[in-house]
């Protein structure tokens, strides 16, 4: 396997445009994450997902922000308006919940946003 | 949600073993307590989990005291490439899914030549 997928990379956009994050997380997994990670305020859980429904979005910082994910291959994260504190690495993390409870979060490579 | 505390900086000799502590005094029955590590800024990379045993992979060991309120995450043979950051997390399922996950600041681990 791939292991987890995140396009684009890097994103440069302007104050006020729509910003769109993607993620292809690794198949057969059943939770999958999204991150932010800022150097003031660490890594940062947004919002996560079980079998493709939304599960807890208490980490999402505003209206401005959503996520989708609308089948198992498959997620997005928008920020409509983006703004300059906005600018961050966000990741995306899937896992396969074990029976014995646990479960490792593998993690994609991130996306560098800034804000300009 | 059970919270951890770690020291945030700590320097190992390459060779030697490093011993990353984490507290997690709150930490309930069913928790896990689970070790990541960040190389400088890619995604975070799993590294070993346990419930209440000593655990022991091909990365590293696991120790958990009895009490499960602090644990000990050791490189046995440090490597400058183990220079990163190293999360201690504590986490469980509840009902529907769900499942609360919180990074704290994590140790700063850097290896010396």
């Amino acid at each position: 396997d791939a292991g987890v997928i995140q396009s684009p990379r890097h994103e440069v956009t302007e104050m006020g445009q729509e910003v769109t994050l993607r993620c292809k997380p690794i198949s057969g997994h059943d939770y999958l994450f999204w991150y932010r990670q800022t150097m003031m305020r660490g890594l940062e859980l947004l919002i996560y997902f079980n079998n493709n429904v939304p599960i807890d979005d208490s980490g999402m910082p505003e209206d401005r922000f959503s996520a989708k994910m609308p089948n198992a291959s498959f997620s997005n994260l928008k920020i409509q308006p983006s703004e300059p504190r906005d600018s961050a690495v966000y990741f995306c993390a899937s896992s396969l919940r074990a029976r014995t409870g646990y479960n490792e979060q593998f993690f994609g490579p991130g996306t560098r946003l800034t804000v300009l | 949600d059970a919270k951890t505390t770690q020291p945030p900086s700590m320097d190992c000799a390459e060779g030697r073993a490093a011993n990353l502590p984490c507290n997690h005094s709150t930490i309930s029955g069913n928790e896990y307590v689970y070790w990541y590590r960040q190389i400088h800024s890619q995604g975070p990379q799993y590294i070993i989990h346990g419930l209440k045993n000593n655990e022991t992979n091909e990365m590293a060991s696991l120790i958990i005291t009895e009490d499960r309120k602090s644990s000990t995450l050791i490189l046995p043979h440090a490597t400058l490439r183990d220079t990163a950051v190293y999360y201690c997390i504590v986490s469980a399922f509840y009902s529907g899914g769900y499942q609360k996950v919180t990074f704290g600041t994590g140790t700063k681990l850097q290896v010396i030549p």
